[in-house]
């Protein structure tokens, strides 16, 4: 198993550009989540699927979207990428909702210009 | 939402000495308490975790307690090696079954 999977793994962005980050898992998990990690803040929820076609905010939504169309995907759009989005994201997936174990992707770290 | 405080925010010890990082957590609907390790560079992995149902759980040179009353939880980490050197982060779901909050984590270097 891969596991948890995400690219690319380094990204530069000018102000105002879009682009999808990738995640896929392949241990069959129903939840999935994308979060941001910041120097001195810890992993902050951007947003969360439980399953295929089912999505919801976490605590930083805000210039984000995501959508669930397999259980195996989850992709992550900047719509406009802004400064304050420069950090290293990280999609996770577990079994069985947020109160398991969860399973890290290795990271992408975004610069936005 | 669930509030999760953690503390010290950097912890330096000696080889062979304990460490103990301890968090707080507010929305007394917790009932799962992981902690995570992240090495420079590297993804967060889960090193240990406690359920609400008991008090303490060891796992080697790793245990972490667990006190509901007072609503805080904390890491122990005995004969401290340098491999031991990294952030850890702990974490609470508060009543949202999916909704899991970390803490601002622990910078840990041990010294040789």
């Amino acid at each position: 198993n891969a596991g948890v999977t995400q690219t690319p793994k380094f990204q530069v962005l000018k102000t105002g550009q879009s682009m999808t980050l990738q995640c896929a898992q392949d241990m069959n998990h129903e939840y999935m989540s994308w979060y941001r990690q910041d120097p001195g803040m810890g992993l902050r929820l951007i947003h969360y699927s439980v399953g295929a076609g089912i999505t919801d905010q976490g605590e930083v939504p805000n210039g984000y979207n995501v959508s669930r169309s397999t259980t195996e995907d989850f992709p992550l759009r900047l719509l406009s990428a802004a400064p304050s989005q420069t950090s290293v994201y990280f999609c996770a997936s577990s079994p069985d909702r947020g109160r398991t174990e969860q399973y890290f992707g290795p990271g992408t770290r975004l610069t936005v210009t | 939402g669930e509030n999760v405080e953690q503390h010290p925010s950097t912890l330096s010890v000696q080889e062979g000495d304990s460490a103990v990082i301890k968090c707080t957590y507010s929305d007394s609907a917790s009932n799962y308490f992981p902690w995570y390790k992240q090495e420079l560079g590297k993804r967060p992995q889960l090193i240990i975790d406690i359920r609400s149902n008991v008090g303490e759980k060891k796992d080697q040179r790793i245990a972490v307690t667990l006190n509901k009353t007072a609503k805080h939880f904390s890491l122990h980490i005995t004969e401290t090696q340098p491999e031991d050197s990294a952030v850890y982060f702990c974490a609470a779901p508060g009543g949202s079954n999916y909704k899991l909050t970390f803490g601002k984590g622990t910078l840990l270097t041990v010294n040789p």
